[in-house]
This record gives C-alpha cells, sequence and structure tokens, in this order.
C-alpha cells in the first residue's frame, strides 16, 4: 500500500546544478501535483497535471520544468539550481475534482541549494 | 483572486483543554470543499477533516469538529482534548467543485503543552 511515494527524500545541490524529483502513485489518479512549502507562505503550487501526457503551470513555475509520460509518474526538474529553489517539495494526487476528492501526498523532499 | 487565510501563525494549548483554529476563505462560487490537514514534525501530511459546502451540518471525527459558516466564509476547527500527538502545523485548504486546484492557507502551528 505505497501511496505517494517521493524520491530522493533529502538533497544538498550547490548552484547551477540540476536535479529531479521522482513523484510515483500507485493509486491510478489522474491529477498529480507539486507544490513547495516555505515558512510562513504555506503550499504553494509549482506544476500540475491532470493526465497522462499534460501538464500546467501552477502559482510559482519559474525554474521548474515536469514532465507526466507516464500516468503514475510526474517528474519535477530544476535545470539550474538557485539558492531561492531551497525549500521543502511535495508530491500529491487526487482523483479528479468533481467531488472535492482529497490529496494523498508524498512525504516530502528537502532540497537545500547553497 | 481565491483566497484562504490563516491568521493565527503559532498557538499553544494544555493537553486536555480545547483550542480553536480559525480559517476564513473568499471565493464567489457556491460548490465547494473545506479541508483541515495536519502535518506533524515528521512532515507527512495527514488529512484531519473535510466538509462539503452544500451541507449545513458541521464535520466532526472524534476530537476534531468543524464550525462551518458559509456566510461569514469561514471555517474553524476545534480540538478537543487536546493531546500531545496534535502538535503540528495545521492547514486550511479549499477547492472548487469541478475543478483541479486546491489553494492552502499558511498554516497554524500549534503546540500542546504537558
Amino acid at each position: 500500500n505505497a501511496g505517494v511515494t517521493q524520491t530522493p527524500k533529502f538533497r544538498v545541490l550547490k548552484t547551477g546544478q540540476s536535479m529531479t524529483l521522482l513523484c510515483a502513485q500507485d493509486m491510478n489518479h489522474e491529477y498529480m501535483y507539486w507544490y513547495r512549502q516555505d515558512p510562513g507562505m504555506g503550499l504553494r503550487l509549482i506544476h500540475y497535471s491532470v493526465g497522462e501526457g499534460t501538464t500546467a503551470k501552477g502559482e510559482v513555475p519559474d525554474g521548474y520544468n515536469v514532465s507526466r509520460l507516464k500516468k503514475q509518474n510526474f517528474l519535477l526538474g530544476l535545470e539550474s539550481a538557485a539558492p531561492s529553489q531551497t525549500s521543502v517539495y511535495f508530491c500529491a494526487s487526487s482523483l479528479p475534482g468533481v467531488s472535492g476528492e482529497k490529496l494523498f501526498f508524498g512525504s516530502g523532499t528537502q532540497l537545500s541549494v547553497l | 483572486a481565491q483566497t484562504v487565510t490563516q491568521s493565527q501563525p503559532e498557538m499553544s494549548v494544555q493537553e486536555a483543554e480545547t483550542v480553536t483554529l480559525s480559517c476564513t476563505y473568499d471565493t464567489s462560487e457556491n460548490n465547494y470543499y473545506l479541508f483541515w490537514y495536519k502535518q506533524p514534525p515528521s512532515r507527512q501530511m495527514i488529512l484531519v477533516i473535510r466538509q462539503e459546502a452544500y451541507k449545513q451540518q458541521n464535520a466532526t471525527e472524534n476530537r476534531f469538529s468543524v464550525n462551518f459558516q458559509k456566510a461569514a466564509k469561514s471555517f474553524s476547527l476545534k480540538i478537543s482534548d487536546s493531546q500531545l500527538g496534535d502538535t503540528a502545523m495545521y492547514f486550511c485548504a479549499f477547492i472548487t467543485s469541478g475543478t483541479y486546484k486546491y489553494i492552502f492557507g499558511t498554516g497554524t502551528r500549534l503546540k500542546v503543552l504537558a
């Protein structure tokens, strides 16, 4: 009963380095999301996907790219990391929002950019 | 724009006492859903309670209950008989029926004191 799995859990990058965060869900959910959590700012939506092969920008998309080649996976990429991207990143998934379905969250990735 | 406001950044309560966390939201829609999520130090996001806007009856889950005031656009969370395990960050969230974007508040950090 894995639910939503994020890898890695922790990562330290130097400014300018690149990395990819992987999110996998085994619940056959259509919708997937990437959020970042910063102190005093709650959860802010970076990118989201409403189905395989489709992605869209959220509230704070600059500096990030995403891909959803398979329904169960949603990747978040940082091409050239900046200190402002130091944050905790959460992946989440849900069924289509017809009935206000709850979000299922991964356990988060703590990213530090030095 | 739809917004969620949590005006109490931090709160504390004595063990076994009752505490209320406030949340207000702004929307012009009539059909929507409201949530309270708990984030303990483990960082995992856990759904505490969900409320359907078309239901006048306040949702309850064991020691957790809400006071939903639709006209005032208020959705407060009451925790009765507070326990040390209730120490966590609490997020209020909102989604309009038929959409995919969840809107989160900035969170309230609750500390339960022994």
